[in-house]
């Protein structure tokens, strides 16, 4: 079963707009990880987020993480065409519990 | 550091066959993770391996199988295949004991296609 929710489920910007995608979730975590797939690839780690952390930054990525709400967003900034991709939220709860993906936000950057 | 490596890459099987799916972590990492991916169902965890042990299983049949070699190299078998057994099925690694929580590092994938 899906802990966590992305929305929306598909974003179109311009090149150089900020894309703003959202994950919500069900039960408390330890940590919260955003990840990207390009088309039909593997997923690339972006950025883990622990719950006593409220806000991350890299490169052009910003996460942050709001534990009484239950929800994280991702930002991307100054986006570009190779942002085109999937991206995925996905929730540790405790000990050795398997990451639970949710089913991802469809980004497609026009140049 | 080489990354996760999957073989092959690509498969086509029939209905009944069965099929195995292999996975060279990074080496170093220990955890190995698999996961089916869909179009209708997202991402859904199958089982993670530690120290050649199956530490976390997801809800699939007993058709899917893994086990994980003491180089950390795992595999993973389908039996009796059905055609909703098509997918992308990726594998990850991790590097701490506490494995399937931390930062996961995918392969590329196997795209299996059952006819």
């Amino acid at each position: 079963s899906q802990q966590g929710e992305e929305d929306p489920q598909a974003l179109s910007i311009q090149e150089g707009e900020n894309a703003t995608m959202n994950c919500s979730y069900k039960t408390s975590i330890n940590n919260l990880q955003w990840y990207r797939q390009n088309s039909g690839r593997g997923l690339v780690h972006l950025i883990l987020i622990r719950s006593n952390e409220r806000e991350k930054h890299s490169g052009r990525l910003r996460v942050t993480l709001d534990t009484s709400k239950k929800s994280s967003s991702l930002l991307i900034t100054a986006s570009r065409a190779a942002d085109t991709a999937s991206y995925f939220c996905a929730t540790g709860v405790s000990g050795n519990t398997p990451l639970v993906f949710g089913k991802g936000t469809r980004l497609s950057v026009i140049a | 550091k080489a990354g996760v490596t999957q073989t092959p890459r690509y498969l086509i099987k029939t209905r009944g066959q069965q099929v195995t799916l292999s996975c060279s972590p990074i080496s170093g990492h220990r955890s190995v993770s698999w996961y089916q991916q869909t179009p209708g169902q997202g991402l859904q965890f199958l089982f993670e391996y530690f120290s050649e042990t199956q530490r976390n299983k997801g809800n699939f049949p007993g058709r899917f199988s893994g086990r994980q070699f003491s180089n950390s190299r795992s595999e993973m078998n389908v039996s009796t295949l059905e055609l909703g057994d098509s997918a992308l099925y990726l594998c990850a690694s991790s590097r701490w004991a506490q494995g399937p929580q931390e930062t996961q590092y995918f392969g590329p994938g196997t795209r299996l296609l059952v006819l």
